[in-house]
């Protein structure tokens, strides 16, 4: 266990449904981190909040929307999804932000997402 | 373009046979490089930060070492439990974390 919980684990959804990724961190950390993950790809950012804020929107279709109501939570909302955005969606968290060098990043066990 | 490249893709080992992973990269301005280990259907787990060329880092079986434009993974002497993806991180400015897309090794008894 890192301290970074991820819920579910797995997800089945249709393309025309809506669901939502939640990632909870009592670590005291004040960024936080949603990566994708697909096969034979480099783990990809798609938004980071720093002290609750984002800070960081890597060009993600707005097919993902991010919310972090506080600093230990942090969810990803999810609709009308294409099956090429069938990953593993990871979420990670950091002390500090992660240019800083003097942190690493924490990450969940992810959400294996299908999307059919 | 910022880019890191790790190599060999996948890495068969016997247990007991050393060898070493390679992480190359082109960013402007490195502050330092991560190293992670990732299990199947887990995510992530830190191994080593890396701040500057000539240092170098040891944990158990591993040993990372940084140069101007690369960082090495040698394992020694590994375990079957050395199993995994490792995989290799820069940060850039803008908090953006740029990951290799890693080496999966297998070691075999």
């Amino acid at each position: 266990e890192t301290g970074v919980t991820q819920t579910p684990r797995h997800l089945v959804m249709g393309m025309t449904n809506k669901k939502s990724l939640k990632c909870e961190q009592h670590l005291g950390h004040n960024a936080m981190y949603w990566y994708k993950q697909s096969a034979k790809k480099p783990l990809e950012l798609m938004f980071v909040y720093s002290l609750e804020e984002r800070v960081e929107n890597n060009s993600v279709p707005s097919r993902f929307s991010p919310e972090c109501p506080n600093s230990s939570h942090l969810f990803l909302h999810l609709h009308t999804l294409q099956p090429e955005d069938s990953a593993l969606y990871l979420c990670a968290s950091s002390q500090d932000p992660l240019w800083a060098m003097n942190t690493e990043a924490f990450f969940g066990q992810g959400t294996r997402l299908t999307v059919v | 373009e910022d880019q890191v490249t790790q190599s060999p893709e996948a890495l068969r080992l016997q247990e007991g046979e050393s060898s070493s992973l390679n992480c190359s990269y082109t960013v402007s301005g490195l502050r330092g490089l991560f190293w992670y280990r990732q299990d199947p259907g887990k995510g992530p787990e830190f191994l080593f930060t890396l701040y500057s060329a000539g240092e170098e880092k040891e944990k158990e079986r591993l040993k990372a070492t940084l140069t101007k434009k690369e960082s090495f993974l040698h394992i020694t002497a590994p375990k079957p439990e050395d199993s995994a993806t490792y995989l290799c991180a820069v940060p850039l400015d803008t908090d953006k974390l740029i990951f290799g897309t890693g080496t999966r090794l297998q070691v075999f008894p």
